[in-house]
């Protein structure tokens, strides 16, 4: 089982409308979750972290934690063609100090 | 917000030659860097951890002598890649974490194309 996961996608959604990722992960003692950006070619962006449950919120951005589901989403709202991009989650490991676990990634592609 | 510089963006190098990947923290000083390397449509794998003043930890199945890691002081880690091969071709991508508030920010990536 992977530690994170990811539907690798791509998932399509309309210019204006709601993009929903979500990630899964397996280490019941995860304590932070982070949301990344990647375009082609170039490295991770840091969209936002998490480490409550519940919602937290920044901009068009909304990241929401479930511990008890072990579930971590992204929402997109007013989604752009420049959102399209491959969405990294990632975890640290629990007991493993500062390390990050990414998932594989889901690819979104806003259409006009 | 916090930056790290990764140098060279891009790298070509003949098969038995060594390159090395420089990780500056430009605006904070940063104890732990971490480098990851990335395969085309893969996610992040990461290598290595790297300590500040201490060696390196490796991650299982990265050899530690074929991946060189020092980090010099607060701001510079390097990451040399010894007797390259063509399967060592990949994306290498920095990271440091600025503080546990702040999350982790990425280097820009080296493209090294082993030939």
């Amino acid at each position: 089982q992977k530690e994170v996961e990811q539907n690798s996608g791509p998932l399509s959604v309309p210019e204006g409308a709601i993009a929903s990722l979500n990630c899964t992960y397996s280490d019941r003692g995860s304590q932070s979750f982070f949301w990344y950006r990647q375009y082609s070619g170039k490295s991770p962006e840091l969209i936002m972290f998490i480490y409550s449950n519940g919602d937290k919120e920044d901009g068009r951005f909304t990241a929401q934690l479930n511990k008890a589901s072990q579930y971590v989403s992204l929402l997109i709202r007013d989604s752009q063609p420049s959102d399209s991009a491959t969405y990294l989650c990632a975890a640290t490991a629990a007991g493993g100090g500062n390390k990050l676990t990414f998932g594989t990634g889901t690819q979104l592609k806003v259409e006009l | 917000g916090a930056v790290v510089s990764q140098h060279p963006s891009r790298v070509i190098c003949k098969s038995g030659t060594s390159v090395k990947i420089e990780c500056r923290s430009l605006d904070f000083q940063a104890t732990t860097m971490f480098w990851y390397r990335q395969f085309p449509k893969q996610s992040l794998m990461l290598m290595a951890t790297s300590n500040e003043g201490s060696k390196a930890t490796y991650e299982q199945g990265v050899e530690k002598d074929k991946f060189l890691i020092n980090h010099a002081s607060l701001t510079l880690s390097t990451l040399t890649v010894t007797s390259a091969h063509p399967e060592d071709s990949s994306f290498y991508i920095c990271s440091a974490e600025q503080g546990a508030s702040y999350g982790y920010t990425f280097g820009s990536g080296t493209r090294l194309t082993v030939v």
